[in-house]
């Protein structure tokens, strides 16, 4: 099925962890994002990507990198997580006006 | 900065009733202006767009209107049903010379249908 495909579904860390964020599409888009969810506050941009190979801030980026692996893919990294982070993290790619959100990735970090 | 109020966050109406969902930006240079539909447990979905060159855009029993001059746009949903119940986020965007278009997202509303 055609569409945006994040892993981990749901993700436990503690204080001063890392991990990453996959994502992944298959509509040939060029440009990939990263929001973050909170309550009250919308989804508010981390980083995206115009296209492979280029990377750039959005209004949130402390804390977080990412990396443009190819066209398909554009990951996002916690080096060492914070309680502030605990949000549900979207991914989208876009072409045309409209974003294609992925379902999410839940993230507590205790 | 730039940002994007929305109001109410919270609407609840009883079902075959209209509803309602305001919002107001601050970029002038903003000039599209999609409204998401975000049901439990998924990703936002695109349900309609306006362009800053109209004023008014229908599908089926769904509407956005959008004021320039204020610098606001509104999602009307006629004849409410339970499948209506999600948040709804509306966004103000305007293109980069890269190509791309970063979204400005309102704090979203989410809407009860009662039957």
């Amino acid at each position: 099925n055609a569409g945006v495909t994040q892993t981990p579904k749901f993700q436990v860390l503690k204080t001063g962890q890392s991990m990453t964020l996959q994502c992944a599409q298959d509509m040939n888009h060029n440009s990939m994002y990263w929001y973050r969810q909170d309550p009250g506050m919308g989804l508010r941009l981390i980083y995206y990507s115009a296209s492979e190979g280029t990377t750039d801030k959005g209004e949130v980026p402390n804390g977080y990198n990412v990396s443009r692996l190819n066209k398909r893919e554009f990951s996002l990294r916690l080096e060492s997580a914070a309680p502030s982070q605990t949000s549900v993290y979207f991914c989208a790619s876009f072409v045309a006006y409209g974003y294609t959100f992925g379902s999410g990735t839940r993230l507590t970090v205790v | 900065g730039e940002n994007v109020e929305q109001h109410p966050s919270t609407l609840s109406v009883q079902e075959g009733d209209s509803a309602v969902i305001k919002c107001t930006y601050s970029d002038s240079a903003s000039n599209y202006f999609p409204w998401y539909k975000q049901e439990l447990g998924k990703g936002p979905q695109l349900i309609i767009d306006i362009r800053s060159n109209v004023g008014e855009k229908k599908d089926q029993r769904i509407a956005v209107t959008l004021n320039k001059t204020a610098k606001h746009f509104s999602l009307h949903i006629t004849e409410t049903q339970p499948e209506d119940s999600a948040v709804y986020f509306c966004a103000a965007s305007r293109g980069q010379a890269s190509g791309t278009y970063k979204y400005i997202f309102g704090t979203g509303t989410r809407l009860k249908v009662l039957a």
